[in-house]
């Protein structure tokens, strides 16, 4: 079993729809996550972190942590053609020396006019 | 504010030729450097990361090293270079501190083809 795993995609919504992104993780004490969007040719670009169990909204994101479950999600509300990228969610995991970060493969999202 | 620098932005290169990509990070003093790879169509893979001048941990055994010369210096070598060493090198830091808040930023990369 991967340690973090993402849908690769494609996810195609329409232009103003909601994106739902989704991320489980294998390790038990992962403690922080973090969603990360890379463009095509471009390096990763941070968009959030969360720690605690909730959702946790920024702007036009929300991310959500279910800790018991072992996953965490990424919404993008009114999604526009400018979101259309590849998600990579990323676990840091204290087994791990809390100095790693663990990547899933990104799910690819286009947002279609 | 803090700036992460890569140089060079592309390079090609021959199998057998020697590598040496550079790292800098502005604005901050003492952070945790890394070096990840990412392969064609693939996740990022971390290759090294430091804590420290002159302390390098490796993640994967293979050609590359890694070192840290200076505080805000992180530089990755090959004596060799491998077909399988293409990939998009990306250096990224992170604030020293406890694990809750180990957020890495990305610098811009590196496009590496071995020909």
């Amino acid at each position: 079993q991967k340690e973090v795993e993402q849908n690769s995609g494609p996810l195609s919504v329409p232009e103003g729809a909601i994106a739902s992104l989704n991320c489980t993780y294998s390790d038990r004490v992962s403690q922080s996550f973090f969603w990360y969007r890379q463009y095509s040719g471009k390096s990763p670009e941070l968009i959030m972190s969360i720690y605690s169990n909730g959702d946790k909204e920024d702007g036009r994101f929300t991310a959500q942590l279910n800790k018991a479950s072992q996953y965490v999600s990424l919404l993008i509300r009114d999604s526009q053609p400018s979101d259309s990228a590849t998600y990579l969610c990323a676990v840091i995991s204290l087994t791990g020396g809390g100095n790693k970060l663990t990547f899933g493969t990104g799910t690819q999202l286009k947002v279609e006019l | 504010s803090q700036t992460i620098h890569q140089w060079p932005a592309t390079l090609v290169q021959p199998v057998g030729s020697p590598l040496s990509l550079e790292c800098t990070v502005e604005g901050t003093s003492n952070p945790n450097l890394y070096w990840y790879r990412q392969a064609a169509g693939r996740g990022l893979q971390l290759l090294f990361y430091s804590v420290g001048i002159g302390q390098i941990s490796s993640e994967v055994p293979q050609n590359l090293s890694a070192s840290r010369p200076q505080d805000r210096q992180f530089i990755l070598s090959s004596k060799k270079l491998l077909l399988s060493d293409s990939g998009f090198y990306l250096c990224a830091w992170s604030v020293q501190g406890g694990f809750f808040i180990e957020t890495q930023y990305f610098g811009p990369g590196t496009r590496l083809l071995v020909l």
